[in-house]
């Protein structure tokens, strides 16, 4: 059975850095591309990064280009989100989604539980 | 503003057939691009109920189904249950977007 867990989500003030994790099991991890998705009350499910099986490739949504920074640990099956600059309309739940392919799929086959993310100001 | 859009709600009574609209544009579900489902229980993660447009994941109960046809995707669950209640997103792909993966706005289907 595919697991996600999502860890590392925290209150943090504005222009503070807070680093995501995602620990993955029950799939080969390191043949599976895995996205960041984030979702809120009034702006609802916003996609916002994606990574390769390999590494070779990783993107990001414009509003958090230059200040998020996606990576993965095939070793440790863990995929990890670095957020710095944090901007008050990063308040989200960050979910982590694994691709049904090694690259980038048009679906986000399965979703952890996600982790809350609050900055204030 | 969602990229593609849902009817904010819906609602049925136990064992009547409801249907969620999700409308796009020229430049993912006209273009081609498969529609998929996602149900979402209260307080829970998003679960993929269908993909490319008509396909159930293993375990999916048949009373969801889904259907496409140009701009236009639906999602019918007839049987409605208790255990239905929940936001329904549907989600496709726009190469004319710098964030391609888009979203609908998600339908909160109440059970009376």
């Amino acid at each position: 059975e595919v697991h996600l867990l999502e860890s590392g989500g925290a209150p943090v003030q504005r222009g503070g850095s807070l680093r995501l994790s995602c620990g993955a099991s029950g799939f080969t991890f390191s043949d599976y591309a895995m996205y960041w998705v984030r979702q809120t009350p009034d702006k609802g499910l916003e996609w916002v990064s994606v990574i390769s099986a390999s590494s070779s490739n990783e993107d990001y949504t414009d509003s958090v280009k230059g200040r998020f920074t996606i990576s993965r640990d095939n070793f440790k099956n863990t995929v990890y989100l670095q957020m710095d600059d944090l901007r008050v309309e990063d308040t989200a739940i960050y979910y982590c989604a694994k691709s049904p392919d090694a690259v980038p799929g048009e679906r986000f086959e399965y979703w952890g539980q996600g982790t809350l993310v609050t900055v204030y100001s | 503003q969602s990229v593609l859009t849902q009817p904010p709600s819906v609602s049925g009574a136990p064992g009547q057939r409801v249907t969620i609209s999700c409308t796009g544009s020229s430049s993912n579900l006209g273009a081609g691009f498969d529609v998929h489902w996602y149900q979402q229980l209260p307080g829970k993660a998003p679960r993929l109920l269908i993909y490319d447009n008509i396909v159930r994941p293993s375990g999916v109960p048949d009373r969801f189904s889904g259907s496409k046809s140009g701009t236009s995707a639906s999602l019918a669950i007839t049987g409605l249950r208790a255990e239905d209640e929940a936001d329904y997103f549907c989600q496709s792909y726009d190469t004319s977007l710098p964030a391609p993966w888009v979203f609908g706005g998600g339908t909160k289907l109440t059970v009376l």
